[in-house]
């Protein structure tokens, strides 16, 4: 059973701070590593996929590391905006197979 | 960017009868879709993958004769859950990738089902 973690499960930040979360996956037979933002009554939004062991990807103020080798991959937001708060999610893809294996979500919520 | 419509986003329903769910790839082919379903404060569930002119490949524990998933066409696909329970309640979400490698899953806005 292939199993992604992600931490934490939710969270607060104030307007203007930096935050980070992490993501755990299994390490063998990696293939990718995708992340998605689900703002409330809105679809599923992809940030990043990632495939490389090493990689950083960087969209505006959110930025997302990979390491394959230990199976994790952080997410940071840098001067958090109210607009940031959503539910983050990771989604994990082993090799030979098609499918994406989510985790559970981090809650973002920024308070102004 | 690419759209994925889902239809309807919410449906009620009574016991007994069964439920179509539509999700339609708006703006590029979808070779594959998926079908997820939400529990409450849980992660989304995979159910099935469908890809195109083939039959879908459910997951452990999702039972093919009552989530029924047809991939008709490059822009269609539909789940119809058939005599619906209570217990079917949940939130059904799919999304559709296409053919080109390593591209990301574009999500329909979701289906939030009821069984009364």
């Amino acid at each position: 059973i292939l199993n992604v973690e992600q931490s934490p499960q939710s969270l607060h930040v104030q307007e203007g701070d930096s935050t980070n979360f992490t993501c755990s996956f299994p390490s063998s037979n990696f293939y990718a590593l995708h992340w998605y933002r689900w703002e409330t009554a809105k679809s599923p939004e992809a940030l990043f996929v990632m495939t490389l062991n090493g990689d950083e990807k960087k969209k505006g103020r959110i930025s997302a590391t990979l390491n394959t080798k230990e199976g994790y991959s952080y997410l940071y937001i840098k001067g958090s905006q109210p607009e940031d708060s959503a539910t983050y999610l990771c989604a994990f893809i082993i090799q030979g197979a098609q499918k994406l294996v989510f985790g559970q979500g981090t809650r973002l919520t920024i308070n102004p | 960017g690419a759209v994925v419509s889902q239809h309807p986003s919410r449906v009620i329903c009574k016991s007994g009868t069964s439920v179509k769910i539509e999700c339609r790839s708006l703006d590029f082919q979808a070779t594959t879709m998926f079908w997820y379903r939400q529990f409450p404060k849980q992660s989304l569930m995979l159910m099935a993958t469908s890809n195109e002119g083939s039959k879908a490949t459910y997951e452990q524990g999702v039972e093919k004769d009552k989530f029924l998933i047809n991939h008709a066409s490059l822009t269609l696909s539909t789940l119809t859950v058939t005599s619906a329970h209570p217990e079917d309640s949940s939130f059904y979400i799919c999304s559709a990738i296409g053919r080109q490698h390593n591209s990301p899953l574009h999500f329909g806005n979701g289906t939030r089902l009821t069984v009364t």
